[in-house]
């Protein structure tokens, strides 16, 4: 799987929106961009991913760059409870593939009231 | 939640002794994985398995067993535990069977911290 390189920390202040940048130059076409994100103490979880068009579900918005090389995840109102490290992580899904994730160091985003 | 549970949640063992941990799901996922997390190193692969009675091999597999009877559960099996296997153990499962798609999305476990003294 492609590398991907995210800041080492983000802060943010709570009610505001994030954005979360990861840059991914390498991508190949049949890589999809995938979120997920650990809180203290707990297991990751998944957060959003996609192909080549914006996404959007309950937890956040992810943006993908038009050449791909980037993307772009986006909180649109952080809460304290959103203070986790975001792992951004490239998934080959050529034929149908499972396998591991490969996790970086990831953004470890801070949140202040 | 993914239906998923992981035991124990905490141990504490001497080098030497054997050490297994149990992964169980409830949501009928085909893939689980098990993963270590470290300081500094992130989460890495050590193994994971594909069915029942089939697994592979990850990236830091020296040291452990896996062993999958059932769908639901998956256990992971340090022969002879060494300090260097101090770490919190995350079990992750994706692939539900009834599924037509393919998501790979992963559900991670609340993670076994275990110390070897």
């Amino acid at each position: 799987d492609a590398k991907t390189t995210q800041p080492n920390s983000m802060e943010s202040n709570e009610e505001e929106p994030v954005h979360l940048p990861c840059n991914h130059s390498t991508i190949s076409g049949t890589d999809y961009i995938h979120w997920y994100r650990q809180l203290p103490s707990q297991g990751p979880e998944y957060v959003i991913h996609g192909l080549t068009s914006n996404v959007n579900n309950r937890m956040a918005s992810l943006a993908i760059a038009e050449d791909r090389k980037s993307s772009t995840l986006i909180l649109h109102r952080a809460t304290l409870r959103d203070a986790a490290v975001y792992y951004c992580i490239l998934r080959d899904h050529y034929g149908g593939s499972q396998g591991n994730l490969i996790f970086g160091k990831g953004t470890k985003l801070s949140v202040k009231p | 939640d993914a239906g998923i549970t992981q035991s124990p949640r905490h141990k504490v063992t001497e080098t030497g002794t054997p050490v297994t941990l149990r992964c169980h799901q409830t949501e009928n996922h085909r893939y689980m994985y098990w993963y270590r997390q470290d300081p500094g190193h992130g989460l890495r692969l050590i193994h994971y398995s594909y069915g029942v009675k089939d697994t592979d091999k990850g990236e830091v597999s020296d040291g452990y067993s896996v062993s999958r009877s059932k769908t639901e559960d998956f256990l992971l099996t340090l022969e002879s535990a060494t300090s260097s296997q101090t770490s919190v153990y995350f079990c992750a499962i994706s692939g539900r069977l009834e599924d037509s798609d393919f998501t790979d999305t992963q559900y991670f476990g609340p993670g076994t911290r275990l110390t070897v003294l």
